[in-house]
């Protein structure tokens, strides 16, 4: 069972329109979270970065929450823009591993039209 | 915008054939790693590398290999492709010291 699960899978909102995405997790030790950004036919990149002491983090248009003690977190994206379809992956960092290993969740395809 | 490449971007090649998929940063990073992602699903850590010299095996068995012959270059070796292996291909990079990873655009590997 993948320990980063993603919801909704996919979601199709209008321009201008408001959405959350979700991401719970049940990674243990927990480090870090991050929520990345992958366009059709583009490697990820790196949207927000929170640690175990963060509650939000904004970075533009998109606010990221985390509440660790549920181990949830969302991904607000305000007033969408069509550049904003894409697919958004949540990713865990555990605590303790040299690597810092990463848990990917499967991501959320977002489609925003016009 | 991330400097590191991935050539090809797109490959369809016949089952048995040897391939090398490329992989290059600028950055100076000393961590590099291999992901592979299927279509819907999450990316799986196939290989990975702390410096030169240095190659790991991730999480995600795999028949290809790896070399780190200098910081900057990372390529992937699949000695004879079969149609198992279509998928796309990932590679990033990172500092030492910290996590956030840098990916290149991807190889999408079709194998008939």
């Amino acid at each position: 069972k993948n320990q980063v699960e993603q919801s909704p899978q996919s979601l199709i909102i209008l321009e201008g329109k408001n959405c959350t995405l979700q991401c719970n997790y049940t990674v243990s030790p927990f480090s870090n979270l991050r929520w990345y950004k992958q366009d059709t036919g583009r490697g990820p990149v790196s949207l927000t970065i929170m640690t175990f002491s963060e509650n939000t983090k904004s970075n533009g248009r998109y606010t990221a929450t985390l509440d660790a003690d549920t181990k949830q977190s969302s991904l607000h994206i305000t007033a969408s823009q069509l550049s904003d379809s894409a697919s958004y992956i949540c990713v865990v960092s555990d605590r303790g591993s040299t690597l810092g290993r990463l848990y990917f969740g499967r991501g959320t395809q977002l489609t925003v039209w016009p | 915008e991330a400097d590191i490449y991935q050539t090809p971007r797109y490959l369809v090649i016949g089952t048995g054939k040897k391939i090398t998929l490329e992989c290059s940063q600028t950055m100076g990073h000393d961590k590099m790693y291999w992901y592979q992602q299927d279509p819907g699903m999450e990316l799986h850590l196939i290989h990975y590398s702390y410096g030169v010299n240095s190659t790991e095996k991730g999480d995600l068995s795999s028949e290809s290999t790896v070399s780190r012959i200098r910081t900057e270059h990372f390529p992937l070796t699949l000695e004879s492709a079969r149609p198992s292996h279509t998928s796309q291909y990932l590679c990033a990079s990172s500092r030492l010291a910290e996590e956030t990873q840098y990916f290149g655009p991807g190889t999408r590997l079709l194998v008939l």
